[in-house]
């Protein structure tokens, strides 16, 4: 059974104070590995895909990378308004379906 | 470019009672799909389909119909609310499959059956 686990569940920071989140996957024949954002009262917003292991993607003061295993979201001094719930997603080999994981509430206070 | 919209924002039922929630996408996208989101357990699939005249069940169908007889437009059909069915619900589309495809996602319909 496709599976998406991210940890933790909730993470507080000062402003300024970089960290990472973990996105642990056992999607069989994994294609994509999606990372999305989300804003409270609002649909998630697509941030990064990755497709294979080593691969890295770049976005302002987010970095996403991928191993065989899991993937991780890197915030590198991070700002209030990066405040929201960061969703973890895989697509595996039909491309037909994504299983999302739970999220991480991410804070960051200023 | 209004992407994907989804209506109602908000509704309340009954137990029993059914409805539709409507989901449209201006983007000419093949693939669309419904979630709920309930909390601590993530975002889950209901339906999707890969095109007009096509449909297939997620993981959790049960008590939901869908049908896509154009492009555009993907509702979902409660068809006899129950408590269980309280949640939020996030219509998506992306250009094709998803393997190489983001989806893009509405604002949600939050639901409470009484």
């Amino acid at each position: 059974e496709d599976q998406v686990t991210q940890s933790p569940e909730a993470l507080r920071l000062q402003e300024g104070e970089s960290s990472s989140l973990n996105c642990s996957y056992t999607v069989s024949g994994l294609r994509g590995l999606f990372w999305y954002r989300q804003d409270p009262g609002k649909g998630p917003e697509f941030l990064f895909t990755l497709y294979s292991a080593g691969e890295e993607k770049e976005k302002e003061r987010l970095k996403a990378t991928l191993t065989k295993k899991e993937s991780f979201l890197h915030i590198t001094a991070p700002k209030p308004e990066d405040s929201a719930t960061y969703l973890c997603a895989g697509t595996h080999t039909s491309g037909s379906r994504l299983t999302f994981g739970e999220g991480t509430q991410l804070t960051v206070n200023p | 470019n209004a992407g994907v919209t989804q209506t109602p924002k908000f509704q309340v039922l009954k137990t029993g009672q059914s409805m539709t929630l409507q989901c449209a996408q201006d983007m000419n996208h093949e693939y669309m799909s419904w979630y709920r989101q309930d909390p601590g357990m993530g975002l889950r699939l209901i339906h999707y389909s890969v095109g007009a005249g096509i449909t297939d069940q997620g993981e959790v169908p049960n008590g939901y119909n869908v049908s896509r007889s154009t492009t555009e437009d993907f509702p979902l059909r409660l068809l006899s609310a129950a408590p269980s069915q309280t949640s939020v619900y996030f219509c998506a589309s992306s250009r094709q499959g998803l393997s190489n495809q983001p989806q893009h996602f509405g604002d949600g319909t939050r639901l409470s059956i009484l």
